[in-house]
């Protein structure tokens, strides 16, 4: 189980940036090199995902969210990072890195490994 | 953009089968993977590829896919099995989950 995502920032006032970080340097490289996702949950509502970095540093995201999400990994493969610029309140919600498993021929997708999940709330 | 649709809830008797249902377009071409998420905790995957299990999943919990459905079995239901459901897939370079469906073991 990947550790406990570190705060970043449980607090966001509206039309900032969020800025969570993941340590997933416990996580096993048994099975090749790790991809990551970042998943959220507003209070009462359903999964919604919010983007990935497969293990090259290419990168996809939820259209939905009109290029306001940005993910990064560090080089050392230790952090995995998500910035969500202009938040609003609708960006409220519970948010979880997960081990994205990714496989490209044939291709598949699913997460395997999850965090405990952070809470954020945006509010001035 | 691709659509799933869950049954919002699904309730089973105590030591009956549930079945929950995933559907979607043609979904029996494409990888179905399914959540179990309790209160308060973080999702656990259940079954990947259709009808995989991870080797700490109960063998209760089975998968199928096939048409338009997508379908979650879980044999002789305890309470613990109580929790919320997800299916998921990959479609345009997305991740699409369904709305979920909160099963309620009676």
């Amino acid at each position: 189980q990947l550790p406990l995502q570190e705060p970043g920032s449980g607090l966001v006032q509206p039309s900032q940036t969020l800025s969570l970080t993941c340590d997933v340097s416990g996580v096993s490289t048994s099975r090749g090199p790790n991809s990551w996702s970042w998943i959220r949950q507003p209070p009462g509502k359903g999964l919604e995902w919010i983007g990935y970095i497969y293990h090259t540093g290419r990168t996809y995201y939820n259209p939905s969210l009109n290029g306001r999400a940005t993910i990064s990994v560090d080089r050392p493969m230790t952090q995995v990072s998500l910035k969500l610029s202009s938040v609003t309140v609708a960006d409220s919600a519970v948010y979880y890195c997960a081990r994205a498993f990714v496989r490209v021929n044939p291709f598949y997708y699913y997460m395997d490994i999850w965090g405990k999940g952070t809470t954020v709330t945006v509010s001035s | 953009s691709y659509d799933l649709t869950q049954p919002l809830s699904v309730s089973v008797a105590l030591g009956q089968t549930a079945k929950i249902t995933c559907g979607g377009f043609n979904i029996g071409s494409k990888n179905v993977h399914w959540y179990q998420q309790k209160p308060g905790q973080a999702p656990v995957l259940v079954i990947y590829r259709d009808y995989n299990r991870p080797s700490d999943i109960s063998d209760r919990f089975s998968g199928s896919n096939s048409g338009n459905t997508a379908t979650l079995t879980i044999s002789s239901a305890l309470d613990g099995d109580e929790a919320d459901y997800y299916c998921q897939v990959w479609d345009s370079n997305s991740v699409v989950f369904g709305g979920g469906t909160k099963l309620t073991v009676l």
